[in-house]
């Protein structure tokens, strides 16, 4: 089954204890995405990746490192995590290609890693 | 201003009803429209793509209208399993940039 996978799914910690979340794809895309989702500010990308061993910052990457040492894993680190970044996290991946001046790019969710910093 | 705005409701109809959600953005270099669904603690999972000239899927009616940088989506003849919260999505390619709206909450009842 063509799929997202997130662990854990859920996690409480205390603040400055690193973590790390994984995730990982099974349908060799080449596109992989870190978003946080906050009440009212909806889904925010921290990081994303085009491809192994290129990664780039979103629009709040600040506390958040990735890598991309291989296609199907993205993981997600919180080297001294904060309570501020206390929230839901999706994983997501897609293809990436443009033909013809039109592009498809449906992004494929993982289940999302509800994380609470206390 | 947020790049990608939606009302963020929460819409109550009835079974049956039709019901419409805007989503306006600010880019003008956006390039691909969608809309998501997504369920109560879920993943977001993608509804339906919007194409320039207009698209339909079933009960579900896309339109974009790129000169005033606005997306719709119709629903006709809500039905209890609608209840979600629709998400406007555009995409600046080539790299995949998505902005997500915060979202439209809808509530079907009987």
């Amino acid at each position: 089954e063509a799929q997202v996978t997130q662990n854990p799914r859920y996690l409480i910690t205390v603040t400055g204890k690193k973590l790390t979340v994984t995730c990982s794809q099974n349908m060799n895309h080449e596109y992989m995405s870190w978003y946080r989702q906050d009440p009212g500010l909806g889904l925010r990308q921290i990081y994303y990746s085009m491809n192994v061993e290129v990664t780039d910052k979103g629009d709040v990457p600040e506390g958040y490192k990735v890598s991309r040492k291989e296609k199907r894993n993205f993981p997600l680190i919180l080297e001294s995590p904060s309570p501020n970044q206390t929230s839901l996290y999706f994983c997501a991946s897609s293809l990436s290609w443009t033909s013809g001046g039109g592009s498809y790019n449906e992004q494929f969710f993982g289940p999302g890693t509800r994380l609470t910093v206390l | 201003r947020k790049e990608v705005e939606q009302d963020p409701g929460p819409f109550n109809v009835p079974e049956g009803a039709t019901v419409a959600f805007n989503c306006t953005y600010s880019n003008s270099a956006s390039q691909s429209f969608f809309w998501y669904r997504q369920d109560c603690r879920k993943e977001p999972k993608l509804l339906m793509s919007v194409y320039s000239s207009g698209n339909e899927d079933g009960r579900f009616t896309a339109q974009l209208n790129r000169a005033s940088q606005y997306i719709s989506l119709l629903i006709r003849d809500s039905k209890l399993s609608d209840s979600a919260t629709y998400l406007c999505v555009v995409n600046r390619t080539p790299n995949n940039d998505m902005r997500f709206g915060a979202g439209t909450r809808l509530t079907v009842k009987p």
